[in-house]
């Protein structure tokens, strides 16, 4: 069992730049969530997918972000253009799920993305 | 108003010296209370999940246990090795739904 995998662990990039995270969960889940974590806020969602179809993008700060899920073994979070304030943990998480009760989330190890 | 609430935001704990952890939640309708351990740069690890008042879940050290407004994580005799970030999360609807954390507790433990 791999786990979630997210990929870059760390991006440095300069202000008006693309930033792409990259994640892929765990086999056989059916549901991706988008979190970020800043010691001000704490965990925050930002978007989540059921059966790779967007459910919530509510969270997503502005316009400069969006998210995909092109099939169920992969999404990207796209920032565009970049910005300081944007700079924090990234983490995704899957589960399978769907019944009266949640189960758990298993996350990634989170991608640390610093603007500059 | 925030949800789910953890205090203390901080804890320092000399070894040995057991202590509790708590988390306080707002919502009604609990679909599931659980506890994460997060250790410096890595994601939230899963511990404990908790659906009715009165559950108890036990794993080495630590005991969640939970009643209709909160939940605590009794730590006994803890070591240096527990020392991290614990998250207290909800989930408060059905189906495959997100869950809401609270900003944790530092938990130090010096030996």
């Amino acid at each position: 069992d791999a786990g979630v995998i997210q990929s870059p662990r760390h991006e440095v990039t300069e202000m008006g730049q693309e930033v792409t995270l990259r994640c892929k969960p765990i086999s056989g889940h059916n549901s991706l969530f988008w979190y970020r974590q800043t010691m001000m806020r704490g965990l925050e969602l930002l978007i989540y997918f059921n059966n790779n179809v967007p459910i919530d993008d509510s969270g997503m700060p502005e316009d400069r972000f969006s998210a995909k899920m092109p099939n169920a073994s992969f999404s990207t979070l796209k920032i565009q253009p970049s910005e300081p304030r944007d700079s924090a943990v990234y983490f995704c998480a899957s589960r399978q799920g769907g019944g009266v009760y949640n189960s758990p989330l298993h996350f990634g190890n989170g991608t640390r993305l610093t603007v500059t | 108003e925030d949800q789910v609430t953890q205090s203390p935001e901080a804890l320092r704990l000399q070894e040995g010296e057991s202590s509790s952890l708590n988390c306080s939640y707002t919502v009604s309708g609990l679909r599931g209370l659980f506890w994460y351990r997060q250790d410096p740069g890595k994601g939230p690890e899963f511990l404990f999940t908790l659906y009715s008042a009165g559950e108890e879940k036990e794993k080495e050290r630590l005991k969640a246990t939970l009643t209709k407004k909160e939940s605590f994580l009794h730590i006994t005799a803890p070591k240096p090795e527990d020392s991290a970030t614990y998250l207290c999360a909800v989930g408060y609807e059905a189906g495959n739904t997100p869950l809401v954390f609270g900003k944790g507790t530092r938990l130090s433990v010096i030996a």
